[in-house]
């Protein structure tokens, strides 16, 4: 499956680090999304790009901070995490506007924070 | 808020067997979708089987098909003829049609252990 990539796929920090997280799309979709997958919890969206223009923050810490250059490609910049936040973090894509905008989702990455 | 209920954490099949997944959802809409999502252990999640609210006929994909029953905001997967391939987390999720893009509601998800 190489519709929605994300890199890295495996990402070990500590609290005082600075990284990011990249997903790339190549379905031809206009929307991009970032979920947090934890532990025996539901998948929690936390941020929604639409035509580049970011539509929803789930009252994400400012921690997190989202950059949707163009309509293929969505990064997650890290700063300053904590040890929750550790997580498997998926990067989805849909096109908006068919009836069902039905979402692709990438491989995750899964982070690390110590 | 629409919330999704997956009350069964794990679920076991002997392989070849058949076996439903259960999920049940909240919500005063009317128009909607409902998805299964599939999510194996290399982690990238799969789209299963969609459903739309104001479809009667219940979606059918080869091995996989869902008893939608709308008044009681049911609906379950069914998985015949169960593979070993089929072992993963299911998520049931719902996206409202009200406005716009709206977001995903998910389940915690079932995890499915296939028997050989």
């Amino acid at each position: 499956e190489t519709g929605v990539t994300q890199t890295p796929r495996h990402l070990v920090m500590g609290m005082t680090n600075k990284k990011s997280l990249k997903c790339e799309q190549h379905l031809g979709h206009n929307a991009m999304y970032w979920y947090k997958q934890s532990a025996k919890k539901p998948l929690e969206l936390m941020f929604v790009y639409s035509l580049e223009e970011r539509v929803e923050n789930n009252s994400v810490p400012s921690r997190f901070s989202p950059e949707c250059p163009n309509s293929s490609h969505l990064f997650l910049h890290l700063h300053t995490l904590q040890p929750e936040d550790s997580a498997l973090y998926l990067c989805a894509s849909a096109r908006v506007g068919l009836d069902t905008d039905t979402q692709y989702f990438g491989p995750g990455t899964r982070l690390t924070v110590l | 808020a629409q919330t999704v209920t997956q009350s069964q954490p794990e679920m076991s099949v002997q392989e070849a067997e058949t076996v439903t997944l259960s999920c049940t959802y909240d919500t005063s809409e009317s128009d909607y979708y409902l998805f299964w999502y599939k999510q194996p252990p290399s982690r990238q999640m799969i789209l299963v089987i969609r459903q739309e609210a104001y479809k009667q006929q219940n979606a059918t994909e080869n091995r996989f098909s869902v008893n939608f029953q709308k008044a009681a905001k049911s609906f379950s997967l069914k998985i015949s003829d169960s593979q070993l391939g089929d072992a993963a987390m299911y998520f049931c999720a719902y996206r409202s049609l009200s406005s716009g893009n709206t977001p995903l509601v998910f389940g915690k998800g079932t995890r499915l252990s296939v028997i050989a």
